[in-house]
């Protein structure tokens, strides 16, 4: 069945240092990507988002880059900062749906100051 | 704030007893969704609505039903809790959002429930 692998499964960096997290999806169906952020006791919070037609994003610090013929699609944080630290999940939508997504196992970021 | 309350935040119960998970949308979107997340699992679809009445499974569905008998709320309910449904609950909307041109899921703050 449809499935996202996610890697690392931790992830410790120091203040000021690039972090990135690597997913790869199965179902070639997969139009949307979004990454979501959950800090400890919250629910999971969107912090970007790409969608098939592109191959990269960027808001601030932050970018998501797509490669649809590898289906693969990365996280890339820039200048990270402790506030940075938090549980990340990527996830594909799947099935051609409206929207019901199949999650990455998460990585735990740490970062040190 | 994708306008999304759920209730309650934090539930004990005992195995064998009803449990109903209740969320909240104050914002008419179409489209519910309900999750649950464990240690190694990441989040996993429990069941979703697109619409009043409209139900359907996720991957994870068993021992759980859900009801939408109105656009705002959606319920999830364990018909007889096991320690296996000890998890976090979390409910989901599909919002269109402008800026990012097309519909994201938003998720609401989370559900802990402890079966003992």
């Amino acid at each position: 069945g449809e499935n996202v692998e996610q890697h690392p499964s931790t992830l410790s960096v120091q203040e000021g240092d690039s972090a990135v997290i690597k997913c790869t999806y199965s179902d070639s169906a997969s139009n949307y990507f979004p990454w979501y952020k959950q800090e400890l006791g919250k629910g999971p919070q969107l912090i970007i988002d790409i969608r098939s037609n592109v191959g990269e994003k960027k808001d601030q610090r932050i970018a998501v880059t797509l490669n649809k013929t590898a289906k693969h699609f990365s996280l890339h944080i820039t200048e990270t900062q402790p506030e940075d630290s938090a549980v990340y999940f990527c996830a594909a939508v799947y099935g051609g749906s409206q929207g019901n997504l199949i999650f990455g196992k998460g990585t735990k970021l740490s970062v040190k100051p | 704030d994708a306008g999304i309350t759920q209730s309650p935040r934090h539930k004990v119960t005992e195995t064998g007893t009803p449990v109903t998970l209740r969320c909240h949308q104050t914002e008419n979107h179409r489209y519910m969704y309900w999750y649950r997340q464990d240690p190694g699992h990441g989040l996993r679809l429990i069941h979703y609505s697109y619409g009043v009445k409209d139900t359907d499974k996720g991957e994870v569905s068993d021992g759980y039903s859900v009801s939408r008998s109105k656009t705002e709320d959606f319920l999830l309910t364990l018909e007889s809790a096991t320690s296996s449904q000890t998890s976090v609950y979390f409910c989901a909307i599909s919002a269109h959002d402008r800026v990012r041109s097309g519909n994201t899921i938003y998720f609401g703050e989370g559900s802990w429930l402890t079966v003992v």
